[in-house]
Protein backbone atom coordinates (compact mmCIF):
# COMPACT_ATOMS: atom_id res chain seq x y z
CA UNK A 1 0.00 0.00 0.00
CA UNK A 2 1.46 3.04 -1.07
CA UNK A 3 1.42 6.35 1.13
CA UNK A 4 0.24 8.20 -2.09
CA UNK A 5 -2.38 7.09 -3.92
CA UNK A 6 -2.70 7.36 -7.91
CA UNK A 7 -5.40 6.00 -10.22
CA UNK A 8 -4.18 2.74 -11.92
CA UNK A 9 -4.65 3.44 -15.20
CA UNK A 10 -6.07 6.31 -17.20
CA UNK A 11 -6.75 6.45 -21.04
CA UNK A 12 -7.54 9.11 -23.64
CA UNK A 13 -7.35 9.47 -27.40
CA UNK A 14 -4.40 10.82 -29.23
CA UNK A 15 -4.38 14.73 -29.12
CA UNK A 16 -6.99 14.88 -25.82
CA UNK A 17 -5.88 15.56 -22.07
CA UNK A 18 -5.82 14.28 -19.68
CA UNK A 19 -5.01 14.47 -15.92
CA UNK A 20 -3.19 11.76 -13.25
CA UNK A 21 -4.30 12.53 -9.79
CA UNK A 22 -1.85 11.69 -6.86
CA UNK A 23 -3.71 12.16 -3.22
CA UNK A 24 -1.39 12.37 0.11
CA UNK A 25 -1.83 14.02 3.39
CA UNK A 26 -0.19 16.75 5.23
CA UNK A 27 2.67 15.35 5.83
CA UNK A 28 4.11 14.87 2.23
CA UNK A 29 2.25 16.68 -0.25
CA UNK A 30 0.26 19.33 1.94
CA UNK A 31 3.87 20.96 3.09
CA UNK A 32 6.52 19.38 0.79
CA UNK A 33 7.57 19.59 -2.91
CA UNK A 34 6.06 17.35 -5.19
CA UNK A 35 7.57 15.53 -8.25
CA UNK A 36 6.38 13.34 -11.19
CA UNK A 37 8.01 10.53 -13.26
CA UNK A 38 7.46 8.89 -16.37
CA UNK A 39 8.63 5.67 -16.76
CA UNK A 40 8.67 3.36 -20.10
CA UNK A 41 8.96 -0.73 -19.92
CA UNK A 42 12.63 -1.79 -18.97
CA UNK A 43 13.77 1.50 -18.78
CA UNK A 44 14.83 4.22 -15.67
CA UNK A 45 12.38 6.85 -14.48
CA UNK A 46 12.71 10.40 -15.92
CA UNK A 47 11.75 13.71 -14.12
CA UNK A 48 9.10 15.19 -15.58
CA UNK A 49 7.72 17.76 -12.97
CA UNK A 50 9.57 19.08 -9.80
CA UNK A 51 8.44 21.55 -7.02
CA UNK A 52 4.65 20.68 -7.90
CA UNK A 53 4.75 22.70 -11.32
CA UNK A 54 8.31 22.95 -12.47
CA UNK A 55 9.53 21.43 -15.57
CA UNK A 56 13.09 20.07 -16.35
CA UNK A 57 14.90 21.70 -19.19
CA UNK A 58 13.91 19.41 -22.07
CA UNK A 59 10.25 18.26 -20.85
CA UNK A 60 7.77 19.81 -23.32
CA UNK A 61 5.23 22.39 -22.42
CA UNK A 62 2.08 19.60 -22.63
CA UNK A 63 3.11 18.00 -19.50
CA UNK A 64 2.34 20.56 -16.50
CA UNK A 65 1.83 19.78 -12.55
CA UNK A 66 0.06 21.48 -10.10
CA UNK A 67 -0.71 21.39 -6.21
CA UNK A 68 -3.99 21.70 -3.98
CA UNK A 69 -3.69 21.22 -0.37
CA UNK A 70 -3.05 17.51 -0.13
CA UNK A 71 -3.31 16.80 -3.55
CA UNK A 72 -1.16 17.14 -7.07
CA UNK A 73 -2.05 16.74 -10.63
CA UNK A 74 0.02 16.05 -13.56
CA UNK A 75 -1.53 16.87 -17.25
CA UNK A 76 -0.87 15.76 -20.27
CA UNK A 77 -2.27 17.53 -23.14
CA UNK A 78 -1.63 16.91 -27.04
CA UNK A 79 -1.77 13.30 -26.07
CA UNK A 80 1.07 11.24 -28.21
CA UNK A 81 0.88 7.39 -28.26
CA UNK A 82 4.50 8.05 -27.76
CA UNK A 83 3.83 9.17 -24.12
CA UNK A 84 2.02 5.63 -23.44
CA UNK A 85 4.41 4.94 -19.86
CA UNK A 86 3.44 4.04 -16.00
CA UNK A 87 3.47 7.86 -14.31
CA UNK A 88 4.47 7.94 -10.54
CA UNK A 89 4.13 10.87 -8.11
CA UNK A 90 6.40 11.73 -5.30
CA UNK A 91 7.18 13.50 -2.12
CA UNK A 92 9.25 13.60 0.87
CA UNK A 93 7.17 12.59 3.70
CA UNK A 94 7.94 14.65 6.82
CA UNK A 95 6.88 12.44 9.32
CA UNK A 96 8.25 9.41 8.00
CA UNK A 97 11.75 11.19 6.50
CA UNK A 98 11.76 9.69 3.25
CA UNK A 99 10.57 9.70 0.47
CA UNK A 100 7.33 8.14 -0.52
CA UNK A 101 5.99 7.79 -4.25
CA UNK A 102 2.56 6.73 -5.45
CA UNK A 103 1.33 3.24 -7.27
CA UNK A 104 1.77 4.02 -10.39
CA UNK A 105 -0.67 5.11 -13.41
CA UNK A 106 -0.68 3.57 -16.95
CA UNK A 107 -1.34 5.76 -19.10
CA UNK A 108 -2.83 4.18 -22.31
CA UNK A 109 -3.34 6.32 -25.42
CA UNK A 110 -6.29 4.80 -27.33
CA UNK B 1 27.36 14.35 -19.75
CA UNK B 2 25.96 13.62 -16.53
CA UNK B 3 26.27 9.52 -15.77
CA UNK B 4 25.25 7.09 -13.05
CA UNK B 5 26.36 3.30 -13.53
CA UNK B 6 25.34 1.07 -10.92
CA UNK B 7 26.48 -2.51 -10.16
CA UNK B 8 27.44 -5.34 -7.60
CA UNK B 9 24.10 -6.59 -7.96
CA UNK B 10 23.44 -10.39 -8.43
CA UNK B 11 21.81 -13.34 -7.25
CA UNK B 12 22.11 -13.72 -3.22
CA UNK B 13 20.63 -16.29 -0.71
CA UNK B 14 18.78 -15.24 2.03
CA UNK B 15 20.21 -13.66 5.50
CA UNK B 16 23.35 -12.99 3.19
CA UNK B 17 25.17 -9.29 2.30
CA UNK B 18 25.40 -7.57 -1.04
CA UNK B 19 27.28 -4.24 -1.76
CA UNK B 20 26.14 -1.92 -4.46
CA UNK B 21 28.42 0.53 -6.10
CA UNK B 22 27.12 3.77 -8.14
CA UNK B 23 29.69 5.85 -9.91
CA UNK B 24 29.29 9.12 -11.02
CA UNK B 25 30.72 11.53 -13.37
CA UNK B 26 29.89 14.59 -15.56
CA UNK B 27 28.89 16.55 -13.01
CA UNK B 28 30.53 18.15 -9.59
CA UNK B 29 29.48 14.97 -7.53
CA UNK B 30 30.16 16.77 -3.94
CA UNK B 31 27.16 19.04 -5.04
CA UNK B 32 24.70 16.60 -5.07
CA UNK B 33 22.77 14.49 -2.38
CA UNK B 34 22.31 10.97 -4.00
CA UNK B 35 19.70 8.76 -3.45
CA UNK B 36 18.74 4.67 -4.32
CA UNK B 37 15.54 3.72 -5.23
CA UNK B 38 14.20 0.16 -6.27
CA UNK B 39 11.45 -1.32 -8.33
CA UNK B 40 10.83 -4.75 -7.67
CA UNK B 41 9.49 -6.89 -10.54
CA UNK B 42 5.93 -5.49 -11.87
CA UNK B 43 5.90 -3.03 -9.19
CA UNK B 44 6.03 0.52 -8.41
CA UNK B 45 8.94 2.71 -7.36
CA UNK B 46 10.15 1.97 -3.62
CA UNK B 47 13.03 5.10 -2.32
CA UNK B 48 15.37 3.09 -0.31
CA UNK B 49 18.07 5.42 1.00
CA UNK B 50 19.34 9.22 0.32
CA UNK B 51 22.45 10.82 1.30
CA UNK B 52 23.39 14.73 1.41
CA UNK B 53 26.13 15.70 -0.67
CA UNK B 54 28.60 15.80 2.02
CA UNK B 55 27.42 12.49 3.52
CA UNK B 56 26.29 14.33 6.78
CA UNK B 57 22.77 13.05 6.62
CA UNK B 58 21.61 9.95 5.68
CA UNK B 59 17.78 8.91 5.28
CA UNK B 60 16.27 5.13 5.20
CA UNK B 61 13.09 3.78 4.45
CA UNK B 62 11.40 1.76 7.35
CA UNK B 63 11.96 -1.47 5.19
CA UNK B 64 15.76 -1.25 5.23
CA UNK B 65 16.44 0.88 8.16
CA UNK B 66 19.10 -1.15 10.38
CA UNK B 67 20.06 -3.41 7.80
CA UNK B 68 21.39 -1.07 4.66
CA UNK B 69 23.64 1.86 5.20
CA UNK B 70 24.60 4.27 2.59
CA UNK B 71 27.64 5.86 2.17
CA UNK B 72 29.90 7.96 -0.60
CA UNK B 73 33.17 8.87 -1.38
CA UNK B 74 33.51 12.29 -2.36
CA UNK B 75 36.82 12.00 -4.11
CA UNK B 76 36.33 8.65 -6.01
CA UNK B 77 32.78 10.23 -6.49
CA UNK B 78 30.97 6.94 -5.53
CA UNK B 79 27.65 5.80 -3.87
CA UNK B 80 27.65 2.82 -1.79
CA UNK B 81 24.62 0.85 -0.98
CA UNK B 82 25.42 -2.18 1.69
CA UNK B 83 22.65 -4.52 2.39
CA UNK B 84 22.63 -7.13 5.10
CA UNK B 85 20.56 -9.66 6.49
CA UNK B 86 18.71 -9.53 3.24
CA UNK B 87 15.35 -10.90 2.81
CA UNK B 88 12.71 -12.33 -0.31
CA UNK B 89 10.86 -9.12 -0.28
CA UNK B 90 14.46 -7.12 -1.32
CA UNK B 91 14.80 -8.55 -4.67
CA UNK B 92 14.11 -5.29 -6.93
CA UNK B 93 15.93 -3.38 -9.97
CA UNK B 94 17.76 -0.90 -7.97
CA UNK B 95 18.57 2.70 -9.01
CA UNK B 96 20.80 5.43 -7.93
CA UNK B 97 19.75 9.09 -8.48
CA UNK B 98 20.70 12.43 -8.58
CA UNK B 99 19.05 14.96 -6.23
CA UNK B 100 18.57 17.85 -8.14
CA UNK B 101 16.71 20.01 -5.52
CA UNK B 102 19.18 19.59 -2.86
CA UNK B 103 16.12 18.47 -0.42
CA UNK B 104 16.59 14.99 -1.60
CA UNK B 105 13.29 14.93 -3.19
CA UNK B 106 13.29 15.25 -6.41
CA UNK B 107 15.79 12.56 -8.76
CA UNK B 108 16.72 13.95 -12.37
CA UNK B 109 19.39 11.79 -13.14
CA UNK B 110 19.33 7.92 -12.88
CA UNK B 111 21.04 5.25 -13.15
CA UNK B 112 20.23 1.98 -15.65
CA UNK B 113 19.54 0.15 -12.51
CA UNK B 114 21.70 -3.44 -11.22
CA UNK B 115 19.05 -6.33 -10.27
CA UNK B 116 19.91 -7.91 -6.82
CA UNK B 117 17.99 -11.22 -6.61
CA UNK B 118 17.48 -12.84 -3.03
CA UNK B 119 16.54 -16.18 -3.17
CA UNK B 120 16.87 -19.78 -1.87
Amino acid sequence: QSVLTQPPSVSAAPGQKVTISCSGSSSNIGNNYVSWYQQFPGTAPKLLIYDNDQRPSGIPDRFSGSKSGTSATLGITGLQTGDEADYYCGAWDSSLSAMVFGGGTKLTVL
Amino acid sequence: QVRLVESGGGEVQPGRSLRLSCAASGFTFSHYGINWVRQAPGKGLQWVAGIRSDGSDKFYSDSVKGRFTISRDNSNNMVYLQMSSLRVEDTAVYYCARDDCHSLTCYGYWGQGTLVTVSS
